[in-house]
């Protein structure tokens, strides 16, 4: 089984809103990673969570919080976001994050899109 | 810093052709894997390749990285309308203590039935 869970599958918020996007996987992966994708681009890197502690946080407006309460959840929260934050949010798992490929390949959920007005 | 550019950008073939995607990269490949994405959902695994010179296959799908470990190419073979969607490519670089996955520009692919 290599599946990952996001909801919402859509979310509209207004820009004074607080939301928070979930995603969980019961694969046993202690890895877990969110990404940004806009319309006919490649999905770019926000965070990487490694034994449930934040590892990679590339350069990501504070506006997003990251939290991994558990090896299996995963949540962005949201707040006071900008129209142009718009976009589909992946989440993605992997075995772990240690540079032995086999391990390190990462399966994703199917996105939450995301429209801020 | 490492670049993946894949071609063609598009492609529209017929059903039952065959077709090749590449992708080079910019640096040494240590870890190149191919997803497929439908458009607004999410990329779904299908190879990862890192010795060069290997192959995989999977049902019509080839996926070869060269000797010199900095081209990919997926090869589909009797394409299908079910095989449409927009492939990526991704490679492995060090992020510090951490990998981090970057994604190649896409090719998005039509299957005329």
């Amino acid at each position: 089984d290599t599946e990952v869970t996001q909801t919402p599958k859509h979310l509209v918020m207004g820009m004074t809103n607080k939301k928070s996007l979930k995603c969980e996987q019961h694969m046993g992966h202690r890895a877990m990673y969110w990404y940004k994708q806009k319309a006919k681009k490649p999905p770019e890197l926000m965070f990487v969570y490694s034994y449930e502690k934040l590892s990679i946080n590339e350069s990501v407006p504070s506006r997003f919080s990251p939290e991994c309460p558990n090896s299996s959840l995963l949540n962005l929260h949201l707040h006071a976001l900008q129209p142009e934050d718009s976009a589909l949010y992946l989440c993605a798992s992997s075995q772990d994050n240690t540079g032995t490929r086999d391990t390190d390949t990462q399966y994703f959920g199917p996105g939450t899109r995301l429209t801020v007005l | 810093s490492q670049e993946l550019e894949q071609s063609p950008q598009s492609l529209i073939v017929q059903e039952g052709k065959n077709l090749t995607i590449n992708c080079t990269s910019s640096k040494t490949l240590y870890g190149l894997y191919w997803y497929k994405q439908k458009y607004g959902e999410g990329l779904i695994f299908l190879m990862m390749l890192q010795k060069g010179g290997e192959e995989k296959s999977h049902e019509k799908i080839t996926a070869k990285l060269d000797e010199k470990k900095q081209q990919s190419s997926l090869h589909i073979t009797a394409s299908q309308p079910s095989h449409a969607g927009i492939y990526l490519c991704g490679a492995d670089i060090l992020h510090g203590a951490t990998n981090k996955l970057i994604f190649g520009t896409g090719t998005l692919l039509a299957v005329q039935p």
